[in-house]
Formats: C-alpha cells, structure tokens, sequence
C-alpha cells in the first residue's frame, strides 16, 4: 500500500538554526500539506501546495516557513530560524483530489530546538 | 464557539462495549466531514469519511447532522485495540480555498 514518508523521523537543532523537513507523498496524489501537532495539543494546518504554488497557509505560516517541491517526487518544508516554539511533530500529508478530499499522513519528523 | 469541538474524554470502557463520540463544528458552510485515528506520538490515520447519509465500516459507524452542525462516531464491540485518540476533521470553504481543521480529539482507552 502506498505511503508518505517523510524523513528525518527525529531533528534536534540550536535555536536560530535553519532545518528542512522533507517529506515524499503517495506518488500519484496533487496535493500536499503540512502540519504540526505541539506535545499534547491538537493538530494544526500550516499549509497546503498544489501545482508547484501555496495554495493556502495558516496564521501560523509566517515569513520563517517556506515550502517546495524540488524534484518530482520530494515536497519540503523550511524553517529559517528556528525558536523554542518550533519544537513539534510535523506531519506531511497528500491527497489525490482537491483539499477537500482525504489526506493521508506520514509518521511524523518529531523537532526538537534547544 | 470553538471552529471544531468534540467530547473532552478520556473514554475508559470494557471490552464489547459500544460507544459513541460526537463532534460540533461552527462553519454551516463546512463540506467535508472526516474521522481519524491517532496512536500515540503517531500520525493521524484516517478512519472514515462522513457522508450526509451516514455510513457504517464494519463496527464503525458515522453520522452527520447538517442542521445541528454535528457529527458522531459509534464503535460497536469495542476492542483493545480501538484504544487510541479520535479526531474530528472538519473541511471548510475560506474564499477560494478549503479550510482543514482538527478537533482536539477524543482519547478512548478500552480495558480488558
């Protein structure tokens, strides 16, 4: 069955270090997302990409994030300078059918900024 | 009112038991409805869609309730291993795009 994977499944960086969280979807689907889920709260939309543009973004979203789908087959997110708040799992999902439609998630890359 | 709101839990039932979850959203514009799963430090997995006319998978059976802007979530003949967090999805119209949304989600434990 396919699946998103998303790598690594476990980051620590220094406050104001940069990382990128990469994440490959299900291979057929047009649609990617981000999330984060904070230790213990509830999962939180950061945004969405359809064909090679930000189709939508949350508050959360601000100028330290950047997304992008290098190749086919990657789809990547970036945090410039990370803060302690940055500290989450972030989840990748895809899906095959409009932001409307199912998502399916990957494990997680669990960060951790120090 | 919260956009997505679901029953604060925690759940503790027995093995066979049947219970219910439910989940109100604030959007009356909202389009799609979702259940997801979630393990413990894992992702969120989907469990099921909603549809208007309710729809049942096995022990699992969801509901929607358009005028009352609620969904519900009924798992008959629970099992160990039902014992996970589950989340309420509620999709969105925001101008041209969808708005995604998760509930804090409801934690069942099912004890033997």
């Amino acid at each position: 069955e396919p699946e998103v994977t998303q790598t690594p499944s476990h980051q620590v960086t220094q406050m104001g270090q940069e990382v990128i969280l990469r994440c490959v979807p299900i291979s057929n689907h047009l649609y990617f997302y981000w999330y984060r889920q904070i230790l213990g709260q509830k999962v939180e939309f950061l945004v969405s990409f359809y064909n090679n543009e930000i189709s939508e973004k949350s508050e959360i979203f601000d100028d330290q994030f950047s997304v992008e789908r290098p190749d086919g087959s990657n789809f990547t997110l970036k945090i410039r300078s990370t803060k302690l708040e940055d500290s989450a799992m972030y989840f990748c999902a895809s899906s095959d059918w409009g932001s409307g439609g199912e998502q399916y998630f990957g494990p997680g890359t669990r960060l951790t900024v120090t | 009112r919260k956009e997505v709101e679901q029953d604060p839990g925690p759940f503790n039932v027995p093995e066979g038991a049947t219970v219910a979850f439910n989940c109100t959203y604030s959007n009356s514009a909202s389009q799609s409805f979702f259940w997801y799963r979630q393990d413990c430090r894992k992702e969120p997995k989907l469990l099921m869609s909603v549809y208007s006319s309710g729809n049942e998978d096995g022990r699992f059976t969801a509901q929607l309730n358009r005028a009352s802007q609620y969904i519900s979530l009924l798992i008959r003949d629970s099992k160990l291993s039902d014992s996970a967090t589950y989340l309420c999805v509620v999709i969105s119209p925001v101008l041209n795009n969808n708005d995604m949304r998760f509930g804090a989600g409801t934690r069942l434990t099912v004890k033997p």
